[in-house]
């Protein structure tokens, strides 16, 4: 059983539109993570959110705007997106943002771009 | 910032054979190595860790060793079965906090 959440599984969308990613974890942990992973590629880090609080943007394109509402919830709101924006987005918690926390993903949002 | 290299990139190995796949890092202050394993459509799931406190680490048939002089680390795989067969990704957490992965392991535990 994943313990991150993500909603929604799929998403299909054109370049015109806006969506939003949700993600939500009730593990008590206090950073929040947003990755993009293509296929058959590592995952690379987009947004870190520590208590809250953005403590690391990795240079992401402002069309991709992050949010953290609360400690369980974390969105990323999509706007004018590419088609090479096209893969699988996941989320992740850890106790905290210091080094040697374990992550934990979820199952991911596979996104498609028309 | 932290660089990891894995290797090899795909794997083979008869059912009940062993696997193991190695990485490299390049920060020196890296303290931290998780390895996740990634199936098809699946989401990465961490398998076994190891902190730059302790050499070696095991758990049922996965084991992680860790050279810190040769800054790299290893997992093995003994006894291997068909639902091994996944992505393995290694990871490295270093000066900059974040983790860093290697390119990733396509093992397949042919039958």
């Amino acid at each position: 059983d994943t313990e991150v959440t993500q909603t929604p599984k799929h998403l299909v969308m054109g370049m015109t539109n806006k969506k939003s990613l949700k993600c939500e974890q009730h593990m008590g942990h206090r950073a929040m993570y947003w990755y993009k992973q293509k296929a058959k590629k590592p995952p690379e880090l987009m947004f870190v959110y520590s208590y809250e609080k953005l403590s690391i943007n990795e240079s992401v394109p402002s069309r991709f705007s992050p949010e953290c509402p609360n400690s369980s919830l974390l969105n990323l709101h999509l706007h004018a997106l590419q088609p090479e924006d096209s893969a699988l987005y996941l989320c992740a918690s850890s106790q905290d943002s210091v080094a040697n926390q374990p992550q934990h993903f979820g199952d991911g949002t596979r996104l498609s771009i028309l | 910032g932290e660089n990891v290299e894995q290797h090899p990139s795909t794997l083979s190995v008869q059912e009940g054979d062993s696997a193991v796949i190695k990485c490299t890092y390049s920060d020196s202050a890296s303290n931290y190595f998780p390895w996740y394993k990634q199936e098809l459509g699946k989401r990465p799931q961490l398998i076994i860790d190891i902190r730059s406190n302790v050499g070696e680490k095991k758990d049922q048939r996965i084991a992680v060793t860790l050279n810190k002089t040769a800054k790299h680390f290893s997992l093995h795989i003994t006894e291997t079965q068909p639902e091994d067969s996944a992505v393995y990704f290694c990871a490295a957490s270093g000066s900059a906090r974040q983790l860093t992965f290697g390119s990733g392991t396509q093992l397949t535990v042919l039958p």
